[in-house]
């Protein structure tokens, strides 16, 4: 069975510190895809990053970063010098099946002034 | 960046009537569109995924005689939500993945927020 877990419903975080929050996954495919993306209150998903289960290295883009530790099936989303506009839902999504992404439960970030 | 439309943006409806909502890809081909639908401060449920040119794949539990899916074109899916009822109040999210390769994401829309009344 496939299962995204994502087990902090809330996460507070000072401005300009880093943040880690958490993604589980389970999967017995090998070929399979990692993403975050956040969805703000306006209500839109945006995508953030993007892990796939072959890469050799840890994904970045630009603040985004994913700790991808394959043996764990963890794929955590770091997110560096927090602002203000980070403040947000996060959801952990994979892509085992071309006609399916299976998301975690969502964690919300507040950021502290 | 991909971008997907969804018109209406809200809509307000009496019971018993039928809504359509519209997704449109605007600069790119979808092979595949996604239906979701979520409810407040939970995660986004799957109701089906569209290909174009052939029949929706509807998740267990939703019934697609009420939520009917249409994919008529590459840039264009519509979720029509008939007899709508109360129950059926939620925020509907659309995307749209360029192709069906694992390492490709699905781009939203902005989703429609439908009340019943």
């Amino acid at each position: 069975a496939q299962k995204i877990t994502q087990t902090q419903p809330g996460m507070f975080v000072q401005e300009k510190e880093a943040v880690t929050l958490d993604c589980t996954y389970d999967t017995s495919d090998p070929s399979y895809g990692l993403f975050w993306y956040k969805q703000p209150s306006s209500g839109e998903m945006i995508f953030l990053i993007y892990q796939g289960s072959y890469d050799q290295q840890n994904a970045t883009e630009g603040r985004y970063s994913l700790n991808f530790q394959k043996a764990r099936k963890s794929a955590n989303l770091v997110i560096s010098a927090s602002q203000l506009g980070d403040s947000a839902m996060y959801f952990c999504a994979m892509r085992v099946d071309f006609n399916k992404f299976y998301f975690g439960s969502g964690t919300k970030l507040n950021v502290k002034p | 960046g991909a971008v997907v439309s969804q018109h209406p943006s809200w809509v307000i409806c009496k019971s018993g009537t039928s809504v359509k909502i519209e997704c449109r890809s605007l600069d790119f081909q979808a092979t595949t569109m996604f239906w979701y639908r979520q409810f407040p401060k939970q995660s986004l449920m799957l109701m089906a995924t569209s290909n174009e040119g052939s029949k929706a794949t509807y998740e267990q539990g939703v019934e697609k005689d009420k939520f009917l899916i249409n994919h008529a074109s590459l840039t264009l899916s519509t979720l029509t939500v008939t007899s709508a009822h109360p129950e059926d109040s939620s925020f509907y999210i659309c995307s749209a993945a360029r192709d069906r390769g694992l390492q490709e994401t699905q781009y939203f829309g902005p989703g429609t927020r439908l009340l019943v009344l």
